[in-house]
């Protein structure tokens, strides 16, 4: 089956720092890969995707980049804000010609960072 | 821009209580995913509705059903409530796929559900 693995946290850094988050993927076939971002109490919201072999995704400062050779998507910032705290997960969907499949997700990542 | 919504945002009940939790898509979008999330862990995948159509099937226990109506608006019914089923539900939307290799699932606030 799927799976996603990401690193563990919470990852704490200060204001201004390099960010990057791992993450890998198993997956059967071709999937699409997600990074979601929860804020405290809230629901997920959908910060980048790819879905093919050295595709980018990019937004809000973030970067991720599908490689295929190695079945990663490593989520990235250049100069993290406090603003950025949050928990981040990786996922993956993959096309089984039912239309709706389901995202499998990482255990998540908590970001924590202090000014 | 409409969102998602879920309702209740917040449910307590009882061990062996049911619980009905109601979810509306963004206008338009004809497909619904339910996914639970436990306390610090991340989101499991229960059920996806594509024209009230059940279309995916994930970890879902036998104790709940769902389905999706003819607005597109869709229910997840649980039974028998048990302790571990305190969680976050959350229901996400989204369109037709088109010629996209994937459907961005717009996610809903969630309702927490506690079962004492």
């Amino acid at each position: 089956g799927n799976s996603v693995t990401q690193m563990e946290g919470p990852v704490t850094l200060s204001e201004e720092a390099f960010l990057t988050i791992n993450c890998t993927y198993t997956a059967t076939g071709y999937p699409s890969l997600f990074w979601y971002v929860q804020y405290p109490g809230e629901g997920l919201q959908l910060l980048l995707k790819a879905t093919k072999a050295d595709d980018k995704g990019s937004n809000k400062g973030f970067e991720a980049t599908y490689r295929k050779e190695t079945t990663s998507f490593h989520l990235e910032k250049g100069s993290v804000q406090v603003s950025d705290s949050a928990v981040y997960f990786c996922a993956l969907s993959e096309f089984e010609g039912g239309g709706a499949d389901g995202l499998t997700f990482g255990k998540g990542t908590h970001l924590i960072i202090q000014p | 821009a409409a969102g998602v919504i879920q309702s209740p945002r917040h449910l307590i009940k009882e061990k062996r209580e049911t619980a009905t939790l109601k979810c509306y898509p963004i206008p338009r979008h004809d497909t619904v995913y339910w996914y639970q999330q436990g306390p610090g862990q991340d989101p499991q995948f229960l059920i996806s509705f594509y024209e009230k159509m059940q279309s995916d099937k994930g970890s879902i226990p036998d104790r709940f059903s769902a389905q999706q109506f003819s607005d597109y608006h869709s229910e997840l019914n649980m039974s028998s409530l048990e302790l571990g089923d305190s969680a976050l539900y959350f229901c996400a939307s989204s369109p037709s796929r088109g010629s996209e290799p994937y459907n961005e699932q717009f996610f809903g606030p969630g309702t927490r559900l506690t079962v004492l």
